[in-house]
């Protein structure tokens, strides 16, 4: 099993540009997550997706960050316009049917807003 | 003015002694819990789990030991190794919201000396 995919390892942009940041989940699982992870709040939950749905949106940060789950095997995370407090490491992570599962995580992409 | 980041605590040990992380959980309904380790550059990787209906859990070289009454979670590594440097988070679970959300606390960073 490959894992939890994610594209791209590294972005470098400028500020007022649009992010898309891409994952493909483990196969068969049917939970995703978007997490941000930086040196100030640690890592935070964006967004979580049940059978591609969006069941907790409440992490998002604000109107700029959207996300889809078109189908069982592919999400993205938009920025736009995204902006120099944006830049972090943004982990993709999926799980099994059920409430108390484990999260596998992907490598991360490494954003970079100037 | 500067910013000031998360500061990580850290556990700096000798290999072949034997470490252990504690971490304080903050949802008292919270009912299944994680340890991740974290290498640089990585994302998240599973360690051990553990449910609430359980106050001790083993793994290879690994343990979990849960203290619901004061909310606190450690883990236990067996002959530490330099392997083992990384940053290791708790994860809990608040179950309470009816559905996976997974918080994680903000990390101990583990130094392994040959």
């Amino acid at each position: 099993d490959a894992g939890v995919i994610q594209s791209p390892r590294h972005e470098v942009t400028e500020m007022g540009q649009e992010v898309t940041l891409r994952c493909k989940p483990i196969s068969g699982h049917n939970s995703l997550f978007w997490y941000r992870q930086t040196m100030m709040r640690g890592l935070e939950l964006l967004i979580y997706f049940n059978n591609n749905v969006p069941i907790d949106d409440s992490g998002m940060p604000e109107d700029r960050f959207s996300a889809k789950m078109p189908n069982a095997s592919f999400s993205t995370l938009k920025i736009q316009p995204s902006e120099p407090r944006d830049s972090a490491v943004y982990f993709c992570a999926s799980s099994s049917e059920g409430v108390n599962e484990k999260l596998f995580f992907g490598s991360g992409t490494q954003l970079s807003v100037l | 003015g500067e910013s000031v980041g998360l500061h990580l605590p850290t556990l700096s040990v000798q290999e072949g002694d034997n470490s252990i992380i504690n971490c304080a959980y903050s949802n008292s309904a919270s009912d299944y819990f994680i340890w991740y380790k974290q290498e640089s550059g990585k994302g998240p990787q599973f360690i051990i789990d553990i449910r609430s209906n359980m106050d001790k859990r083993q793994g290879q070289r690994v343990t979990v030991l849960l203290n619901k009454t004061v909310k606190h979670l450690s883990l236990q590594i067996a002959a530490t190794q330099p392997g083992d440097s990384a940053v290791y988070f708790c994860a809990e679970n608040w179950a309470n919201t009816g559905f996976q959300k997974l918080v994680f606390g903000t990390g101990t960073r583990l130094l392994v000396s040959p």
